[in-house]
């Protein structure tokens, strides 16, 4: 099966600008999760979607990042207007909805590089 | 949340056995443990996931004592192939109105395996 896509891979903008991430889960997987790792920090978890719906949101940092997923495919992740602290790895990742979603392991995608100058 | 200690880096020789011990005092009832394993510039990677006692799979082993407050992966005769950032999480399992507990990733144990 194919595994989740992330584009771009790199992004390179300047502050103030706007970017706006993509992710593919696997098919079939509602579960989609956004994380990020700023340099030399842990990975952090930003939000997870059910499908179309943010079951929880409680990881995004501010108003200036928004996540969205019409339909309950793909998932965008928008960042307007850019900061400097924003600029890490932003990983997304997919599992299977069960009925204890979270002993369904998560498969990730290899990341979008942002960096904000 | 349940958060989880592991040492922050490890070194073995290609032919070893390593175990990397994570610790997770305040793990609850129906919380898995679940280990990944990144490598530079790719996302983490599922290894095994367990409850209690011991799991077993084509890459690697997971042992879980009865208190379950810590687990121990182990990696069987690693390779250089093997170097990599390894991470222990525990996540619930229980499904919430409010919905599950977002898994927690800490700093991760860093393996160098060296010829």
């Amino acid at each position: 099966e194919a595994g989740v896509t992330q584009f771009p891979s790199h992004s390179v903008i300047e502050k103030g600008q706007t970017v706006t991430l993509r992710c593919d889960p696997i098919s079939g997987h509602d579960n989609l999760y956004w994380y990020r790792r700023v340099m030399g920090k842990e990975i952090k978890f930003l939000l997870h979607f059910v499908k179309e719906s943010k079951q929880d949101e409680s990881g995004m940092p501010n108003n200036r990042f928004l996540a969205e997923r019409t339909g309950g495919t793909y998932s965008t992740l928008k960042v307007q207007p850019a900061e400097l602290e924003d600029s890490g790895v932003y990983f997304c990742a997919s599992s299977q909805v069960q009925r204890s979603p979270y002993n369904s392991p998560l498969h990730f995608g290899n990341g979008t590089r942002l960096t904000v100058t | 949340l349940a958060k989880t200690t592991q040492p922050i880096s490890m070194d073995s020789y290609e032919g070893q056995e390593v175990n990397i011990t994570c610790s997770h005092n305040n793990i609850a009832t129906n919380d898995y443990i679940t280990w990944y394993q990144q490598f530079p510039s790719q996302g983490p990677r599922f290894i095994i996931q367990g409850y209690k006692t011991k799991v077993t799979n084509e890459v690697a082993s997971l042992f879980i004592p009865a208190d379950r407050k810590s687990s121990t992966l182990s990696l069987p005769r690693v390779s250089l192939s093997d170097t990599a950032v390894y991470y222990c999480l525990v996540g619930d399992n229980g499904v919430r109105v409010e919905g599950n507990t977002p898994l927690v990733f800490g700093k991760g144990t860093r393996l160098s395996v060296i010829a």
